[in-house]
């Protein structure tokens, strides 16, 4: 079974802090992703990567930033965290393919987040 | 922009009857549809992935894919109280790597 793995399950910060949410996984998967997921909003894309130390911004990157020096790890950064980033935070991995491949997407836990 | 659309409920069916969730999209050219559930407080997971126009079955759920009239149901027969769930509907963008989401679809089965 894939396993994507967020290790912080849920952090209570301070405004102004800087917060890292770690993201490991273990099925050499290519693609890895970090979306928010607010109620009412649904899934919201932050950032992705597709190949080590390769990054794209996805729909909402202002605020945050991302890592991956490692093909198995993807690391989002909170450089100074706000009350409005207080949100549910999941990683999720793909392998990598053409469109139409069915390219399945697999989640990790989330990642609970409140900025205080 | 491209879009993926979906009632957000809730839905209330009752248990033992079969419960109809749709998701309309905007981009002709999507080729892989996908279902996810997501129980409160939890990660969505896959339940269906469907590629071809027709009806795909997996035990209890079919998903029906129609590429004429862009929109894909998912069924779920004899629905128990562990079916409530948000049932998410994506459905592959523009690039080889995203997923477009819709926001989701609260279902209720009700005892």
């Amino acid at each position: 079974d894939v396993k994507v793995t967020q290790s912080s399950r849920y952090l209570v910060k301070r405004t102004g802090e800087k917060v890292f949410l770690e993201c490991v996984q273990d099925m050499d998967h290519e693609n890895m992703f970090w979306y928010r997921q607010d109620p009412g909003l649904g899934l919201r894309l932050i950032y992705f990567s597709y190949d080590v130390k390769m990054k794209e911004k996805g729909d909402i990157p202002e605020g945050y930033s991302v890592s991956r020096e490692k093909k198995e790890r993807f690391s989002l950064i909170l450089e100074s965290a706000s009350t409005n980033q207080t949100s549910m935070y999941l990683c999720a991995s793909s392998l990598f393919g053409d469109r139409g491949s069915g390219n399945t997407i697999y989640f990790g836990e989330g990642s609970w987040l409140t900025v205080v | 922009q491209k879009e993926v659309e979906q009632n957000s409920g809730p839905l209330s069916v009752p248990e033992g009857a079969i419960a109809s969730l749709n998701c309309t999209y905007s981009d002709r050219g999507s080729q892989s549809f996908f279902w996810y559930r997501q129980y409160s407080g939890k990660s969505p997971e896959l339940i269906m992935f469907i590629y071809s126009n027709g009806d795909k079955e997996d035990g209890r759920f079919t998903a029906q894919l129609n590429k004429a009239s862009q929109y894909v149901s998912l069924l779920i027969r004899d629905s128990q109280p562990s079916d409530s769930a948000t049932y998410l509907c994506a459905v592959d963008g523009d690039s080889n790597y995203q997923l477009i989401w819709g926001a989701g679809t609260k279902l209720i089965i009700k005892p």
